[in-house]
Formats: structure tokens, sequence, C-alpha cells
């Protein structure tokens, strides 16, 4: 059964500062892995999806990353912004043909 | 750019009851996935169809079922409701080109409360 862990599960920075977020799955074999900000009591809005056969995606400020041998993902974003504070998930598409998903960093960029 | 959408957004139920969810894929979208959040909890997946049949199953419930319906909308009904049915319900939609599965888009929810 695929298990994504997600690290850390919260993390503070002060506005300007570039971070990653780390996402790690258990079965390599995937088609996808999606990255998702969640706002407080929102719906999930999709930022960036990476097909199995790419290495990366970049929208913005935000850069995923996916190594599938090792199960990885990260999800880096330059210069943040207080508006960047939500929680980031992320979700991977298997064999199972279902979205599985971390459980989350909860993110705080302070002004 | 439309998006999905579900309905209702907000519902208060009691114990027992039974509520109908309901949601309207992106057009031309031909897949719609339902998932639920429990508080403080990652989605968990329920259920999803592709052209109006059933696809996949998850972890819902024997009370709960849904359906897919001509026009693609899809209802998640749930029966005998449960306190611990008490959750963010979200719906999704995708389309599936030449086998590969793209982005699913999810809708704004809808919060089920159970007293």
């Amino acid at each position: 059964k695929q298990e994504v862990t997600q690290i850390p599960a919260a993390l503070s920075v002060p506005e300007g500062e570039n971070l990653v977020l780390n996402c790690s799955f258990t079965d390599s074999a995937i088609y996808n892995l999606q990255w998702f900000r969640q706002d407080p009591g929102k719906g999930l809005t999709s930022l960036l999806l990476i097909q199995s056969s790419q290495r990366e995606q970049t929208s913005g400020r935000l850069n995923a990353s996916l190594d599938k041998s090792s199960g990885r993902s990260t999800l880096y974003i330059a210069a943040s912004q207080p508006g960047d504070s939500a929680t980031y998930l992320c979700a991977v598409w298997g064999s199972a043909r279902q979205l599985t998903f971390g459980s989350g960093t909860q993110l705080t960029v302070l002004p | 750019a439309a998006g999905v959408i579900q309905s209702p957004r907000h519902l208060i139920k009691e114990k027992r009851e039974t509520a109908t969810l309901k949601c309207y894929p992106i057009p031309r979208h031909d897949t719609v996935y339902w998932y639920q959040q429990g508080p403080g909890q990652d989605p968990q997946f329920l259920i999803s169809f592709y052209e109006k049949m059933q696809s996949d199953k998850g972890s819902i419930p024997d009370r709960f079922s849904a359906q897919q319906f001509s026009d693609y909308h899809s209802e998640l009904n749930m029966s005998s409701l449960e306190l611990g049915d008490s959750a963010l319900y979200f719906c999704a939609s995708s389309s599936r080109l030449a086998g590969i599965q793209e982005t699913q888009y999810f809708g704004p929810g809808t919060r089920l409360l159970v007293l």
C-alpha cells in the first residue's frame, strides 16, 4: 500500500526566504505526483503536476522535482511571501488509480 | 475558466439522517473522484467514476453510494449518518487522454457536520 510522508509537518520562515518542502513515497511505481495548496477550511488548489517521465516542473516561484527511483519529490518556493502561508500537500497517482496524499506541511511566512 | 462546482457548500445533519452531495465537473472532463477529509487529516479517496461507470473504490463505507449521471455530474449519497462522517468532502475531475492520468482539479468542498 502506497504511503506518502511529508517533512517537515510545519515550517515558519521570514518573508523573502527560499524554502524546500519534502515529500517521500514508498512505492516508486507511480504515474505522476501532484503538489497542492490548501488554505484553512478551503479546497485544494493544484500547483504543479509532474508526470513519472519528468524530472521537474516550474510555475512562477515554484519548482517541483521528482526522483521516482528514490521515491522523493521536493517543492522549492523562491522568495517566500506572507500570501504563501498555507498547507502544502503532495499526492501520488499510482497503480491503484487514486491519489494518495501526504499529511501536508503547514507553512507560515512571517512578514 | 470553469471549475468544479460542489453543492451544497455547507450541510448540517443529525445522526441517522441522510445527505446527498452534488458535484459538477469541469466541462469535457470524463472522470470524477470523491475524497473525504476529516478534521486535521489528509484527504482519503472514496470512489471514482469514468464515463458514468464506477472506476475505482477506496475507503467508502457501505452506507455511502455514488453515481455519475448522463450529464457527467455526480452525487454522493450518505445514509445513516454518524458523528464520524463530519468532514470536508471534495469532488475532483479530470480527463483521461490516451490513458494518461491528467491533473485532477478539485472543487471547493462540501463541509458536512453531523450532530
